[in-house]
C-alpha cells in the first residue's frame, strides 16, 4: 500500500482565497483524522471520522473550515475565506478502529499571505 | 475532554546518555498510550505503545513506562544516537472511536 495521500504539498495562495486539501487513506481503514500543525499549537486535531461519518468537529476553528468525506477512500478539508493564521502543515491520518496505530500523510504545507 | 501535558518541551543529551521524557493525561478512562516520532519535515510515526493494562514495554533501546493511578506515562531511550535527534509526542485515547489527543511535543537534541 502506498500509505495515506495528501494532496497537496504546498499551497500558497492569498488571504481571502479558498483552499482545498485532499485525503486518500489507506485501504481497509475506518477512521481518518485531520490534524493541523504549529509551531505555536503543536498537533491540533481538527476533526475525525468513523465510517465516512464525522464524530468529533469540535476542533475546527471556525465556520470557515468545513470537512467531507464523501466515501471510504477520499476526504477534504477546505477553507474559504483563509486567513494569514491558517498557514500550518495540515496532516490527514487513519487507522483501524481499534487498533491504535495512527498513520500520517505527508502532510500539505499552507502559506496564506 | 482528555488533556495531555508532555515534559520537557526540549532536551538536549550528550550521544550515549539516556533521555526521559514524561506525560501526564486527565481523563481515567485513557486506555492506549503511544509515542509518534517527527523528523524535521517528516510526517510523525509511531515508535512504541502501551495499553493499559501492562506497566511497562520495551523494544531495544526504546522503553515506555505507564503509571494509570498517578496517570502519568514515559518514555526512555537509552544509549541515545544522533538519529534520535527529532520532536517526540506522547498521546493518549480515549472514547470508542478513538480520540486522540497529544502532548505539545518535546524536541530531543543529541549531540555527538
Amino acid at each position: 500500500d502506498a500509505g495515506v495521500i495528501q494532496s497537496p504539498r504546498h499551497e500558497v495562495t492569498e488571504m481571502g482565497q479558498e483552499v482545498t486539501l485532499r485525503c486518500k487513506p489507506i485501504s481497509g481503514h475506518n477512521s481518518l483524522f485531520w490534524y493541523r500543525q504549529t509551531m505555536m499549537r503543536g498537533l491540533e486535531l481538527l476533526i475525525y471520522f468513523n465510517n465516512n461519518v464525522p464524530i468529533d468537529d469540535s476542533g475546527m476553528p471556525e465556520d470557515r473550515f468545513s470537512a467531507k468525506m464523501p466515501n471510504a477512500s477520499f476526504s477534504t478539508l477546505k477553507i474559504q475565506p483563509s486567513e494569514p493564521r491558517d498557514s500550518a502543515v495540515y496532516f490527514c491520518a487513519s487507522s483501524t478502529q481499534g487498533a491504535g496505530e495512527l498513520f500520517f500523510g505527508e502532510g500539505s504545507r499552507l502559506t496564506v499571505l | 475532554g482528555e488533556n495531555v501535558e508532555q515534559h520537557p518541551s526540549t532536551l538536549s543529551v550528550q550521544e550515549g546518555d539516556s533521555a526521559v521524557i514524561k506525560c501526564t493525561y486527565s481523563d481515567s478512562a485513557s486506555n492506549y498510550f503511544p509515542w509518534y516520532k517527527q523528523e524535521l519535515g517528516k510526517r510523525p510515526q509511531l515508535i512504541i505503545d502501551i495499553r493499559s493494562n501492562v506497566g511497562e514495554k520495551k523494544d531495544q533501546r526504546i522503553a515506555v513506562t505507564l503509571n494509570k493511578t498517578a496517570k502519568h506515562f514515559s518514555l526512555h531511550i537509552t544509549e541515545t544516537q544522533p538519529e534520535d535527534s527529532a520532536v517526540y509526542f506522547c498521546a493518549a485515547y480515549s472514547g470508542g472511536y478513538q480520540k486522540v489527543t497529544f502532548g505539545t511535543g518535546t524536541k530531543l537534541q543529541v549531540i555527538p
